[in-house]
């Protein structure tokens, strides 16, 4: 299957600093990425749509502006989390859909993110 | 509403135990189903998908899903777990977008 990597793995940082994310299609180039959330024992949500070259598509109750997407090549999309806070702890996963395999999205190894 | 329900929270077996998870779901118009699986400390992986044509999907690893449109229903099966078949287990559902169930802890006892 195709490969989807995520930097960084691991990140601790100060409230009200910002983080990126970087989500990268390995071995295929994707037009489409997904970012997700998961909470501790919890499915993972939604929380925006990336197309390349296109703004991104927010799920309902997403901050647009807490959330900055970025999807500037057909293997990368970033995820800047913006002033964090401690509520924004979580862990976050991108995926990419491999348009070879119809709808099929493959998912990175995800970024715990610590707000202190 | 859209949604995708995964009635088994915790699964505890032992091993060469049959396994069955259920997933049902709620979606209007044409459906792709997945299942994925989360191993400890690892990414999603795909077990195994459903677009079209025959209703019992064989996926990696042994697993197996039968989509019965009828009961809006995608089970993952498999005959004889293993200890090394211990993950998570989510079902999704969508063309685009998916919509993932809340997952199943599966644990298996050598």
């Amino acid at each position: 299957g195709a490969v989807v990597s995520q930097h960084p793995s691991w990140v601790i940082c100060k409230s009200g600093t910002s983080v990126k994310i970087e989500c990268r299609s390995l071995d295929f180039q994707a037009t489409t990425m997904f970012w997700y959330r998961q909470f501790p024992k919890q499915s993972l949500m939604l929380m925006a749509t990336s197309n390349e070259g296109s703004k991104a598509t927010y799920e309902q109750g997403v901050e647009k502006d807490k959330f900055l997407i970025n999807h500037a090549s057909l293997t990368l999309s970033t995820l800047t989390v913006t002033s964090a806070h401690p509520e924004d702890s979580s862990f976050y996963i991108c995926s990419a859909r491999d348009g070879r395999e119809g709808e099929t999205q493959y998912f990175g190894p995800g970024t715990r993110l610590l707000v202190l | 509403a859209q949604s995708v329900s995964q009635h088994n929270h915790h699964v505890i077996l032992s091993e060469a135990a049959s396994l069955e998870l259920g997933c049902n779901y709620s979606y209007g118009g044409t459906v792709n189903l997945f299942w994925y699986v989360q191993y400890p400390g690892q990414h999603l992986q795909l077990l195994l998908k459903y677009f079209s044509g025959d209703p019992l999907v064989k996926g990696i690893k042994g697993f197996e899903a039968e989509f019965i449109k009828s009961k809006f229903s995608f089970n993952l099966r498999k005959p004889s777990v293993q200890w090394s078949d211990t993950a998570e287990y989510f079902c999704a559902v969508g063309t685009y977008k998916y919509i993932f169930g809340t997952g199943t802890r599966l644990k298996v006892l050598a």
